[in-house]
């Protein structure tokens, strides 16, 4: 596609309960990053794909969360027994990153805002 | 670890109002050096990088940032700002190899009084 898409924009859940959150690169791109953007806080990284090999997972901040990357392709963040500090805007970003050469700039899509009740 | 400050949340300017926004960062090695802008309701976009070459680095809509080293700084200027600069800037940091993640500012609020 012609940008990084995710979905659902909005997802409001009852505090625990468990959420999948879906994200599409753009097509191509081998690397996926997953953020999350609270209110204040900027942006805090969850998680990192890149090709076949095995997902960064240094910034996931319990292990209620997981991700998983379909095929090189779609990605799924999922938060189990969601609690209201999971409340926040969940980023998606993918890059063309091949291991060589300069650092490739990374897009960014729109986000699904999360509010846990 | 690394980290990225932002020293103002928010910056009210009027138009035509000169403009530098500043960025610190705490790692010591080779990084790569990113500012990302949000528009009100739209995507992070990258405003501008640097990697490597002259610290002195043009992006889109006449903003350009100076990274000083010896100051691990890399604030963001532009001579004359416009109403549509209204937006969210955050700074970013990855080390200076080719993959991983970006780590943030807390981003600092820019509006511009017509």
């Amino acid at each position: 596609g012609a940008g990084v898409s995710q979905s659902p924009s909005n997802k409001v859940t009852e505090k625990g309960k468990d959420v999948e959150l879906r994200c599409d690169p753009i097509s191509g791109h081998t690397a996926l990053y997953w953020y999350r953007q609270s209110l204040g806080q900027g942006l805090e990284f969850l998680i990192y794909f890149q090709g076949n090999s095995a997902p960064d997972k240094s910034g996931l901040p319990s292990d209620r969360f997981s991700a998983e990357r379909t095929g090189g392709s779609v990605s799924t963040l999922t938060i189990q027994r969601t609690q209201q500090e999971d409340s926040a805007v969940y980023l998606c970003a993918s890059s063309s990153q091949t291991g060589l050469g300069p650092y490739n700039e990374q897009f960014f899509g729109p986000g699904t805002r999360l509010t846990v009740l | 670890a690394q980290s990225v400050s932002q020293h103002n949340h928010h910056v009210i300017l009027s138009e035509a109002a000169s403009l530098e926004l500043g960025c610190n960062y705490s790692y010591g090695g080779t990084v790569n050096l990113f500012w990302y802008v949000q528009y009100p309701g739209q995507h992070l976009q990258l405003l501008l990088k640097y990697f490597s070459g002259d610290p002195l680095v043009k992006g889109i809509k006449g903003f350009e940032a100076e990274f000083i080293k010896s100051k691990f700084s890399f604030n963001l200027r532009k001579p004359s700002v416009q109403w549509s600069d209204t937006a969210e800037y955050f700074c970013a940091v990855n080390h200076g190899g080719s993959q991983g993640n970006l780590i943030f500012g807390k981003g600092t609020k820019l509006s511009v009084k017509p």
